[in-house]
């Protein structure tokens, strides 16, 4: 299986601030990740595919990039309703999820 | 708009089969080209694949659990469904069902807790 490592795995920022996660391939994946949202008590949401297309109707201050084996996913400016766990996932074989990050304000 | 919401037991006793179903609804199932999945999540392992089926039947499945699982879609009845056998204590999660999009899943059920427990 194709590992995707995630991290940090607990984030603490303020609002307004640019918060990044990143995800690492145990190999190279083109650009197979998508990224969710979780928040407490809900299914995971989807906000990115295919590494960097944004899933309608979600805000553009969320973004995604990457190729290959590493993977990023950016907040520009943080607001209170994005409190929640993060989630990458690739698709190249077998869908794996990364482990996660929580993100508190 | 499309909705997906799963039913079943939310108490499964050890070594019986779990028995989950996922209906379709906002549009009939076979109206998509997309394929049918379910994932669980525990705290312990956090989300997990188990697998997929699409329109025409065929199916993948984490090789993990591809012993126990087994995963088919009933388009008459707008529903799919997922049979896990020989079910222990590691089996107990909560259950989601999903649209398989191109490799992402982006319609979600509100998930089932069930417990594996005697």
């Amino acid at each position: 299986d194709i590992q995707m490592t995630q991290s940090p795995s607990s984030l603490s920022a303020f609002v307004g601030d640019r918060v990044t996660i990143t995800c690492q391939a145990s190999q190279h994946i083109s650009d197979y990740v998508n990224w969710y949202q979780q928040k407490p008590g809900k299914a995971p949401q989807l906000l990115i595919y295919d590494a960097s297309k944004l899933e309608t109707g979600v805000p553009s201050r969320f973004s995604g990039s990457g190729y290959g084996t590493d993977f990023t996913f950016t907040i520009s400016s943080l607001q209170p309703e994005d409190i929640a766990t993060y989630f990458c996932q690739q698709y190249d074989h077998i869908l794996t999820f990364g482990q996660g990050t929580k993100l508190e304000i | 708009q499309l909705h997906l919401q799963e039913s079943g037991p939310g108490v499964v006793k050890p070594s019986e089969t779990l028995s989950l179903t996922c209906a379709v609804s906002g549009a009939s199932i076979r109206s998509f080209t997309s394929s049918w999945g379910w994932i669980r999540q525990s705290p312990g392992k956090g989300l997990e694949w188990i697998g997929s089926v699409s329109n025409r039947g065929s199916t993948s499945y984490n090789p993990s659990l591809k012993n126990r699982v087994s995963i088919s879609v009933d388009m008459s009845k707008d529903h799919f469904s997922l049979n896990l056998t020989s079910v222990t204590a590691t089996d107990t999660s909560v259950y989601y069902c999903a649209r398989l999009e191109a490799g992402g899943l982006d319609v979600w059920g509100d998930g089932a807790t069930v417990v594996v427990s005697s």
